[in-house]
């Protein structure tokens, strides 16, 4: 199985409201975290991104949190707006795993409703 | 500065029809990438590699091939396509900072389809 997943398919959520996404992650040796937008009939593009020795990292407009002892992460975007409308991917790096791919959760679909 | 770009964006393929998809960056990146992602699932990652004239397998490295002869260039070939490879594929690079590996980032896409 996946050592990354999400809670929720989709999440709807009023425009102007802030969102939250959640993910959940199983491998403790997981030392780099990103979360990717991805609208509808593009590439993956980056959000923000933390180490494992972060617990919370800002950006415009976005947090993200990690909680390490409940292998949990969490993406906040504030104030949303249509154009925050995609799919929402969290992937996890392995510490020590080389230059190897990111292991990806199957995404949440944000819908932001005016 | 163009990131990621890849080609075609669409090809449609008969079963047993051989292809090559081409990625290229420009970001002086070490590590490059191929991933595919099918309907409602996240991407996996079929090959990647760490420098040039070195791949390495992925998740779901069969029925794909990968050369990396130039830095900047990362080619993803089927040499007998199926339908089961029918998916968007995504190319990927990155870099280091600090012995760090960097973010990921991913070009437009390659629609297939194998009928």
């Amino acid at each position: 199985g996946e050592s990354v997943g999400l809670h929720l398919p989709t999440l709807s959520v009023q425009e102007g409201d802030n969102s939250i996404i959640n993910c959940a992650y199983s491998n403790s040796a997981s030392d780099y975290f990103i979360w990717y937008k991805q609208e509808s009939g593009k590439g993956p593009q980056f959000i923000i991104d933390i180490r494992s020795n972060m617990d919370k990292r800002q950006g415009q407009r976005v947090t993200v949190l990690l909680n390490k002892t409940v292998k949990h992460l969490s993406l906040q975007i504030a104030a949303t707006q249509p154009g925050d409308s995609a799919v929402y991917f969290c992937a996890e790096n392995i510490k020590g795993g080389g230059a190897d791919g990111l292991t990806f959760g199957k995404g949440t679909h944000l819908i932001i409703q005016p | 500065n163009a990131g990621v770009t890849q080609t075609p964006k669409f090809r449609v393929l008969k079963t047993g029809q051989s292809m090559t998809l081409l990625c290229a960056q420009d970001m002086n990146h070490e590590y490059m990438y191929w991933y595919r992602q099918d309907p409602g699932m996240g991407l996996r990652l079929i090959h990647y590699s760490v420098g040039e004239g070195t791949t390495a397998k992925g998740e779901v490295p069969d029925g794909y091939n990968v050369s990396r002869l130039k830095k900047q260039n990362f080619l993803l070939g089927l040499e007998s396509a199926a339908p089961s490879q029918t998916s968007v594929y995504f190319c990927a690079s990155s870099g280091l900072a600090g012995g760090k590996k960097e973010t990921q980032y991913f070009g437009p896409g390659t629609r297939l389809l194998v009928l």
